[in-house]
């Protein structure tokens, strides 16, 4: 069975500073692999997406993530934070079957220090 | 940018009771999910729908649940009877659409329904 790993549920970072957030995924093929953010009380906003080709794949709100095939990961990083920033980030994947059905990780929560 | 709504943004209901969560697709799409997200967990895959039908189903989605697509707008969740651990966010998505295929869409969330069960 598909399952998606975000192995850190906290993280606290100071403001500027830069951020990287890990998502591991196990799954037979290459899924389509995204990033949410979920802000307090909020839905779940789509970050970015990775669906083949270039491997480093832009984001919006200065959010990137790089896919790392042998490594099975799809790592978010920040080069500077805000603290608008301070959210839950969700690593999700869909495993190419028909329907389009998410697997979420357990999401890593961010704090952000001023 | 067009968006997926729902209503009620929250609910309050007594166990044994009836809740019908209710979500507005994006317009032109053809593919509709529910997910949920008990407090404090993952966010899990309900249900999916397309085609007036359901799609597929996890195995949270007992016969407690049903979908509906009433009109050619809406897309509601039934809860039969609540029980308390139905308490959670529970979020309605959209994807796909005409011409697109039925996998590799970007799934669109809406901002989701708080449940509370007392």
């Amino acid at each position: 069975a598909q399952s998606v790993t975000q192995p850190d549920i906290h993280i606290t970072v100071s403001e500027g500073a830069s951020l990287e957030l890990r998502c591991n995924y196990s799954y037979g093929a290459t899924p389509y692999l995204f990033w949410y953010v979920q802000s307090p009380g909020q839905g779940l906003q789509l970050l970015l997406k990775y669906f083949s080709g270039d491997t480093l794949v832009q984001g919006i709100k200065g959010f990137e993530a790089e896919f790392k095939r042998s490594q099975s990961s799809f790592n978010l990083r920040k080069p500077s934070v805000h603290w608008s920033d301070a959210a839950e980030y969700f690593c999700a994947v869909d495993g190419r079957a028909a329907g389009n059905k998410l697997t979420f990780g357990g999401g890593t929560r961010v704090l952000v220090k001023p | 940018e067009p968006e997926v709504t729902q209503t009620p943004s929250h609910q309050v209901t007594q166990m044994g009771q009836e809740v019908i969560l209710r979500c507005v697709p994006i317009s032109n799409h053809l593919y509709f999910y529910w997910y949920r997200q008990i407090l404090g967990q993952k966010v899990e895959f309900l249900v999916s729908f397309y085609n007036n039908e359901i799609s597929e189903k996890s195995e949270i989605f007992d016969d407690q649940f049903s979908v509906e697509r009433p009109d050619g707008s809406n897309f509601t969740l039934k809860i039969r009877s609540t029980k308390l651990e139905d308490s959670a966010m529970y979020f309605c998505a959209s994807s796909g659409g005409p011409g697109q295929a039925s996998s590799g869409n970007t799934i669109y969330f809406g901002e989701g329904s708080w449940l509370t069960v007392v």
